[in-house]
C-alpha cells in the first residue's frame, strides 16, 4: 500500500524557473492539500482540492498553481520560482470532509537559488 | 478565526522522564476536532490522535496520553517514561466539523530526549 507519495524528494532550482512538485495518493481520497513548512510558521496551507477539477486557495497561494484532473494526483507548480519559495512542501489527503484525519506525504525539500 | 498555540518552542528532558506538551486552541465553532502529529528527524508527519470536541475523556495509548479540557481550551499531550525515539517536533492542530476548511496547525514543540 503506497499511500501518498511525493516527487521529487529534493529539488534545487534557480530564480525564475518553473517547477512542478508531484503528489500521488492510492487511497482514492476526495480531498488533497498542499502545505509549506517554514521555521517559525509551522505548516501553512497553499491550495486544496475537494475533488477532481475542484480547487481552492489556502492561506498562501500567491506564486503557485494547482490542477487536479484525476482524483489521485494533485501537482503543485511554481510558475516562476523565487527565493522566498524555498521551503519544505507537504502534500496531504483526506477521505471525507472537515474533521477527518489528513495523512501526509514524505515532503519535498525545495531550494531556490 | 481558529488559532492553535503551542507556547513551548523547545523542551529537553532526560530519558525516562515524563513530559507534557501543551496545546491551547481558539475557535468559535461549537463542534470541532483536535489532532496531534509527530515529525521525527526524518521529516515525515505522522498522525498520532484525533479527538472530537464532544468527547472529553482522556485517552491513553501505550506511553502516550492526551488530556482534553474544553473548559480551558486545551489538548495536552503527555509522554510517560520518555525514550530517545520520542525526539521529534510535535504539532497540535484544529479543524472545524463542517465544511472544507483547513487544518490549523500550531507552530510545534521540539522535544529532545537526552540519553
Amino acid at each position: 500500500d503506497a499511500g501518498i507519495t511525493q516527487s521529487p524528494r529534493y529539488k534545487i532550482t534557480e530564480t525564475g524557473r518553473q517547477v512542478t512538485l508531484m503528489c500521488h495518493q492510492t487511497w482514492s481520497h476526495s480531498y488533497m492539500f498542499w502545505y509549506r513548512q517554514d521555521l517559525g510558521h509551522g505548516l501553512r496551507l497553499i491550495y486544496y482540492s475537494a475533488a477532481a477539477d475542484i480547487t481552492d486557495k489556502g492561506e498562501v497561494p500567491d506564486g503557485y498553481v494547482v490542477s487536479r484532473s484525476k482524483t489521485e494526483n494533485f501537482p503543485l507548480t511554481l510558475e516562476s520560482a523565487t527565493r522566498s519559495q524555498t521551503s519544505v512542501y507537504f502534500c496531504a489527503s483526506r477521505h471525507g470532509g472537515a474533521g477527518e484525519t489528513q495523512y501526509f506525504g514524505p515532503g519535498t525539500r525545495l531550494l531556490v537559488l | 478565526a481558529q488559532k492553535v498555540t503551542q507556547a513551548q518552542t523547545e523542551i529537553s528532558v532526560v530519558e525516562k522522564e515524563d513530559v507534557t506538551l501543551d496545546c491551547v486552541y481558539e475557535t468559535r465553532d461549537t463542534t470541532y476536532y483536535l489532532f496531534w502529529y509527530k515529525q521525527p528527524p526524518s521529516g515525515e508527519l505522522v498522525f498520532l490522535i484525533r479527538r472530537n470536541s464532544f468527547d472529553e475523556q482522556n485517552e491513553i495509548s501505550g506511553r502516550y496520553s492526551w488530556n482534553f479540557q474544553k473548559s480551558t481550551s486545551s489538548f495536552n499531550f503527555t509522554i510517560t517514561a520518555s525514550q530517545v525515539v520520542d525526539s521529534a517536533v510535535y504539532f497540535c492542530a484544529l479543524s472545524p466539523s463542517f465544511g472544507n476548511e483547513k487544518l490549523t496547525f500550531g507552530t510545534g514543540t521540539r522535544l529532545t530526549i537526552i540519553p
